[in-house]
């Protein structure tokens, strides 16, 4: 079975500049997660998709993140202006329903603001 | 919302011996405790779990104990090999969130030859 892919796997940006990433899970898993990892701490959800919809963005940032899963497929995640703050790794993960927790993580994107 | 401590921070053992990771959590209601292995340059992998209505869980060199009394769960990896070196998290989950994760801070496991 394929995993979770994740493009790009590192990206630098400079701040203010906007960034984009893609996320394509395993197939028919029907609920995605982004994460966010800031370096030396633990995952930290941004938002969650079950098929196409939104089931928890209270923890997105949405006035520079935003995120869609077209067609409840691939996800993209943009930040728009980015920060300093924003330096991090971006962690994709999909599981195969909403309740179940036996996610699989792709490898992430390593995003750094200078 | 949930909180999750982990301690320690780093950790060195020489191979062979057991190592040990302690995390606390703040929900009561909280009802799933996986732990999760990540190496360098990967997403973080599924090791063990363990649900509220089990206080211990074995799998092989890897175990995981739960007191929901004290609301802390551990892992336990017996045996250690240099291949167990890594970053190690705990996390936890409650009914209603829809599996949302909360995760510790991490653990760096360093297995010495």
């Amino acid at each position: 079975e394929a995993g979770v892919a994740q493009s790009p796997r590192y990206k630098i940006i400079e701040k203010r500049q906007s960034v984009a990433f893609w996320c394509n899970p395993i197939s028919g898993h029907a609920t995605l997660y982004w994460y966010q990892q800031i370096l030396g701490q633990g995952p930290k959800l941004l938002i969650q998709f079950q098929n196409n919809g939104v089931v928890d963005d209270s923890q997105l940032p949405k006035d520079r993140f935003s995120a869609e899963r077209l067609k409840g497929v691939d996800s993209t995640l943009k930040i728009q202006p980015a920060k300093l703050e924003d330096s991090a790794v971006y962690l994709c993960a999909s599981s195969i329903h909403r309740g179940d927790y036996g996610y699989t993580f792709g490898s992430g994107t390593r995003l750094t603001v200078v | 919302g949930e909180n999750v401590e982990q301690h320690p921070s780093t950790l060195s053992v020489q191979e062979g011996d057991s190592a040990v990771i302690k995390c606390t959590y703040s929900d009561s209601a909280s009802n799933y405790f996986p732990w999760y292995k990540q190496e360098l340059g990967k997403g973080p992998q599924l090791i063990i779990d363990i649900r509220s209505n089990v206080g211990e869980k074995k799998d092989q060199r890897i175990a995981v104990t739960l007191n929901k009394t004290a609301k802390h769960f551990s892992l336990h990896i017996t045996e250690t090999q240099p291949e167990d070196s890594a970053v190690y998290f705990c996390a936890a989950s409650y009914p209603g969130t829809a599996s949302k994760l909360t995760f510790g801070t991490g653990t760096r496991l360093q297995v010495t030859l």
